[in-house]
């Protein structure tokens, strides 16, 4: 099992552009999650789905958009990238029935010029 | 509401040294707590947790003891390796709401 998987990898963007970050994950679980880490802040979550066909604001919402395109794939939408947007996004998954137990894919390190 | 507070870093150690990281926090009821590790290059990983007052989790000998009394959550090992240096996480999760974060704390070991 792969786990969690998040594409691509590294990315950079001018300010103004659109990009899509990709998730997926193949352990059958239904809550999917994306985070922001930013240094001396921790991570912050952007979205959440808790189950296939719905999906919530986090804390920091602003500026993002989610798809949960089925019940393995959850994308991050940048409409129009803003340097503050600079930052190391993990996409994460978990039970419903243990939502605390969550598993994290490797990560997206975006920069936004 | 509910947030978590923990020790800033780094914490430098040298091997086989004692490792405590401080992690308190503010909630109401009776939250479930947490460590989260995130090895470099790596997303978070479950430590260990605890679900209750005076309820201690252990993995890797690491150990956390829920102390409702002074609402901490303190990560400890008796001797730290090389491969620890990590970044660690404490957690805060009630249902209804978002599993809670603290800061981080970053562990450096060296040999």
């Amino acid at each position: 099992n792969a786990g969690v998987t998040q594409t691509p990898k590294f990315q950079v963007l001018k300010t103004g552009q659109s990009m899509t970050l990709q998730c997926a994950q193949d352990m059958n679980h239904n809550s999917m999650y994306w985070y922001r880490q930013d240094p001396g802040m921790g991570l912050r979550l952007i979205y959440y789905s808790a189950s296939e066909g719905t999906t919530d604001k986090g804390e920091v919402p602003n500026g993002y958009n989610v798809s949960r395109l089925n019940k393995r794939e959850f994308s991050l939408r940048l409409e129009s990238a803003a340097p503050s947007q600079t930052s190391v996004y993990f996409c994460a998954s978990s039970e419903l029935a243990e939502l605390y137990e969550q598993y994290f894919g490797p990560g997206t390190r975006l920069t936004v010029t | 509401g509910n947030s978590v507070t923990q020790m800033e870093g780094p914490v430098t150690l040298s091997e086989e040294a004692f490792l405590t990281i401080n992690c308190t926090y503010t909630a109401t009821g009776y939250p479930s707590l947490f460590w989260y590790v995130q090895y470099p290059g790596e997303g978070l990983q479950l430590l260990l947790k605890a679900t209750k007052a005076d309820d201690k989790g252990s993995n890797k000998g690491f150990e956390a003891t829920y102390r409702k009394e002074t609402t901490s959550f303190h990560l400890e090992k008796g001797s730290v390796q090389v491969s620890d240096s990590a970044v660690y996480f404490c957690a805060l999760w009630q249902a209804g709401t978002a599993l809670i974060f603290g800061k981080g704390t970053t562990l450096s070991v060296s040999s």
